[in-house]
């Protein structure tokens, strides 16, 4: 059960759009159209953002899309806003039939 | 208002129990599954453990395998996590988290956990 890898860190200007990788195996995000995306300001709960690949729950901006390729799944957010600034954290069903999580992506709007 | 709230958090020594609850409002618990995510002081997110509807599959992490038991009362509509043999790296804020289609769409506020002696 290793985590997903994602970058610690990315950063973008107001405006711009910024992408985040998650890379997983064969045994979860490979395999299954079943990764979510959390959005997680400091000190409060992760937000759903993003599920089963590029499904945006009601009320979540168009400027926040996901994508699969092969064994890497990645967000993409657009018209960056300070607003956006927080962790992201990607999660993939397993086949093992659990759950795994991202190390976190930490966004930061210059 | 769709709601989750837990509680039973608090300090115990290495090695003893404590029991989380999660407590459901504004929908009906016996619907979805349910999982249970941690976070230890400044780290990522961890999935813990899940279990379904009926409450008849259970799922674990690893590293809580064999002490964790997750369970629930849909008549109560509440979620509970057992968690024995507690080590320091339990550490944590635990989060409830409801499950719809493969995404967890709603959270409670979290209830900490310290492992300490």
């Amino acid at each position: 059960q290793s985590a997903l890898t994602q970058p610690p860190s990315v950063s973008g200007s107001p405006g711009q759009s910024v992408t985040i990788s998650c890379t997983g195996t064969g045994n979860d995000v490979g395999p299954h159209n079943r990764v979510s995306w959390y959005q997680q300001p400091p000190g409060t709960a992760p937000k759903l953002m993003i599920y089963e690949v590029t499904n945006r729950p009601s009320g979540v901006p168009d400027r926040f899309s996901g994508s699969k390729s092969g064994n890497t799944a990645s967000l993409t957010i657009s018209g960056l806003q300070a607003e956006d600034e927080a962790d992201y954290y990607c999660s993939s069903y397993t086949s093992s039939s659990t759950w795994v999580f991202g190390g976190g992506t930490k966004l930061t709007v210059l | 208002e769709v709601q989750l709230v837990e509680s039973g958090g608090g300090l115990v020594q290495p090695g003893g129990s404590l029991r989380l609850s999660c407590a459901a409002s504004g929908f009906t618990l016996s619907t979805y599954w349910m999982h249970w995510v941690r976070q230890a002081p400044g780290k990522g997110l961890v999935w813990v453990s899940r279990v379904n509807s009926e409450a008849s599959s259970t799922y674990y992490a690893d590293s809580v395998k064999g002490r964790f038991t997750i369970s629930r009362d849909n008549v109560k509509n509440t979620l509970f996590l057992q968690m024995n043999s507690l080590r320091a790296e339990d550490t944590a804020v635990y989060y409830c988290a409801r499950q719809q289609h493969f995404g967890m769409d709603v959270w409670g506020q979290g209830t900490t956990v310290t492992v300490s002696s």
